[in-house]
This record gives structure tokens, sequence and C-alpha cells, in this order.
């Protein structure tokens, strides 16, 4: 089946340590992206790729980094700069295009930083 | 880049009622979203719509991209309709750029 899988689910770590999230799509699509998401609130943009080997910053891209080498995979890592890293996070593929065009996205990664 | 505002923030609803969500964005765009969060956090697509009127049983959308705004609407709601319910824009010549905005809380009571 095609889709978008994160993986883990759950990720537990400690403080000061950098921690990598992965995110994989088989959809073809050329856009990804990861957002993060705190308790009771909305989905800020980290990270987003239109094309491989290319990327920018959103919203909140400080304490985080990507690489996009492949069209299936934009993996997230966590870095220690992140002062608040334990969150939701959510990644999402797309293809672009002024045509139908839904975005889907993984079932997230639940981080907690201990 | 594009802002978009969802509004009410939170809507508490008993089973059966009917509910508007509505979102505003700040400039015209390509593709407008609705989407659904379970209790899980999983994000379900609703809607693609840019512009117009959808339908899909109890849900529908529509889009007046020349006022900038969305509204879903949901009739006879049902316990499980509860989650936040979020809207998200792109324009394409910004290059992609997937914005959320803050999301309605909705709540239905039995």
């Amino acid at each position: 089946d095609g889709g978008i899988t994160q993986s883990p689910k759950y990720l537990f770590r400690k403080e000061g340590q950098n921690v990598t999230l992965s995110c994989e799509q088989n959809l073809n699509h050329d856009a990804m992206y990861w957002y993060r998401q705190d308790p009771g609130q909305g989905l800020r943009l980290i990270y987003y790729s239109q094309i491989v080997n290319d990327f920018q910053k959103g919203d909140i891209a400080e304490g985080y980094s990507v690489s996009r080498e492949k069209k299936e995979s934009f993996p997230l890592t966590v870095t220690s700069a992140q002062k608040n890293p334990t969150a939701f996070y959510l990644c999402a593929s797309r293809q672009p295009g002024t045509g139908p065009t839904f975005a889907f996205f993984g079932q997230g990664t639940r981080l907690t930083v201990v | 880049g594009i802002q978009v505002e969802q509004s009410p923030p939170d809507l508490i609803l008993q089973e059966g009622a009917n509910s508007t969500l509505r979102c505003n964005f700040s400039d015209s765009v390509n593709n407008l979203q609705w989407f659904h969060q379970n209790p899980w956090g999983q994000l379900i697509n609703l809607f693609y719509i840019p512009s117009g009127t959808k339908q899909n049983g109890r849900l529908s959308a529509t889009t007046v991209a020349t006022e900038r705004y969305s509204l879903l609407y949901i009739s006879s709601s049902q316990t499980t309709d509860s989650g936040v319910y979020f809207c998200a824009a792109i324009l394409e010549t910004s290059g992609s750029r997937l914005t959320f905005g803050e999301g309605t809380q909705l709540t239905v009571n039995p």
C-alpha cells in the first residue's frame, strides 16, 4: 500500500543527546514536510523540501536539521541545541502542482526528552 | 507567507447538532485542505477545496477564493466527530510551503 511511515512511534531520549526521526514515503511525492505539535496547539513548520537535495527552513528550524538524499526519505534530527524538544512530530508529503494535490501525513512520533 | 486563521478555537455540541467551522487566509491560494486530527494524533484528509463546494456524507466544505475564506459544515454531529479540525493552505508560487491554522477543537457530547 502507498503511504508515509514515521518511526518510531514513541521515542525517549536523555537531555543533551541528538536524536533522528525517520520519515519514509512510497507515494513518489517530490515535496516533504516536518511539523512540530505541542499539546493543545497547532502544527508549526520546521523544515520542508520541494525536491531531492534541497530543503528550506520553516518557522521553527532552530535546533533541528534535515537531509533529503533520496526522494522517499526525509529524516529529521533533533539536536541538543533544541531547548524544548519534547513534542509530537509529524511528517507529510505531497506532489506540488496546481491540480488536486492532497498532503498525506504519517502517524507521528512522540518524542520525550528526560 | 500566507497567514491562516481558524474560528472558533473551541466548539462544544450535543450529538445531532450542526456546526460551521471557518478558515480565513491572507492571500490567494492554489491549495486549501481540511483535516481532522483524531485522538491518536493522526491527520485525516477531509477535503481538497481551493474553490467551490464539495460534500462527503455529513461533511461539506465551501471555499470562496475571492473573499479568502473556507467553511467546513458538519451536520448531525456524532461523538466520533470529536477532535481537532485544521485547514491548511499553499500558494505554489511561494515554494510549496504548507501553512496550517491553529485548529478548532470540536467536542461532541452524547
